[in-house]
């Protein structure tokens, strides 16, 4: 049960846009439409913010946008805001063995 | 409104056992799939557990299985995670999770996490 992969961190200025990329493999991201991602401020439950791979939950803001290319899945933030910095952690559905795997983590920075 | 608190975290010696509850209120429980997962302090989110809607499928991630036990009773709607010979490394928050679905497809609700310390 590997861990997917996402860089470490990500920045930019408010207004900019930010990608943040999640690359698993064919058993998990490449294979099934159940990738999610969640946000989490230090000391909090993380929060959905998109899942099966588009789709953004009642209240989150369009802002937030999700797509997939083979075995990566990307999260891009527009018009970065303040209060976007945070962690953000993709998941994805991994077959029957490994059922569920997190991302390592991206930190997100305003400057 | 859908809330999930958990409970039972603590201070354990390494080897002993603790078990963790999950109360879930504001929706429908015995219609959504349960997880548990963990958070080491300063690390990422670790998935160790889920169960189906009507427990008949439980699994485990590779780095508890054995030791830890998933469960559920939804006539109280409560969710339980029962773990046995625990380890230093098991050291975490621990968060109940809700699923969308009755089976596995993504985490849309989460508790505030019950702390667990595995220490001497």
């Amino acid at each position: 049960q590997s861990a997917l992969t996402q860089p470490p961190s990500a920045s930019g200025s408010p207004g900019q846009t930010v990608t943040i990329s999640c690359t698993g493999t064919r058993r998990d991201v490449g294979d099934y439409n159940y990738v999610s991602w969640y946000q989490q401020y230090p000391g909090q439950a993380p929060k959905l913010m998109i899942y099966e791979v588009t789709k953004r939950p009642s209240g989150v803001p369009d802002r937030f946008s999700g797509s997939k290319s083979g075995n990566t899945a990307s999260l891009t933030v527009s018009g970065l805001q303040a209060e976007d910095e945070a962690d953000y952690y993709c998941s994805a559905y991994a077959g029957a063995n490994n059922l569920y795997v997190f991302g390592t983590g991206t930190k997100v920075s305003v400057l | 409104q859908v809330q999930l608190v958990e409970s039972g975290g603590g201070v354990v010696q390494p080897g002993r056992s603790l078990r963790l509850s999950c109360a879930a209120s504001g929706f429908a429980f015995s219609s959504h799939g349960m997880h548990w997962v963990r958070q080491a302090p300063g690390k990422g989110l670790e998935w160790v557990a889920f169960i189906w809607y009507d427990v008949s499928n439980k699994y485990y991630a590779d780095s508890v299985r054995g030791r830890f036990t998933i469960s559920r009773d939804n006539s109280m709607n409560t969710l339980y995670l029962q773990m046995n010979s625990l380890r230093a490394e098991d050291t975490a928050v621990y968060y109940c999770a809700r699923d969308l679905a009755p089976v596995v497809t993504s985490i849309d609700t989460w508790g505030q996490g019950t702390l667990v310390t595995v220490s001497s």
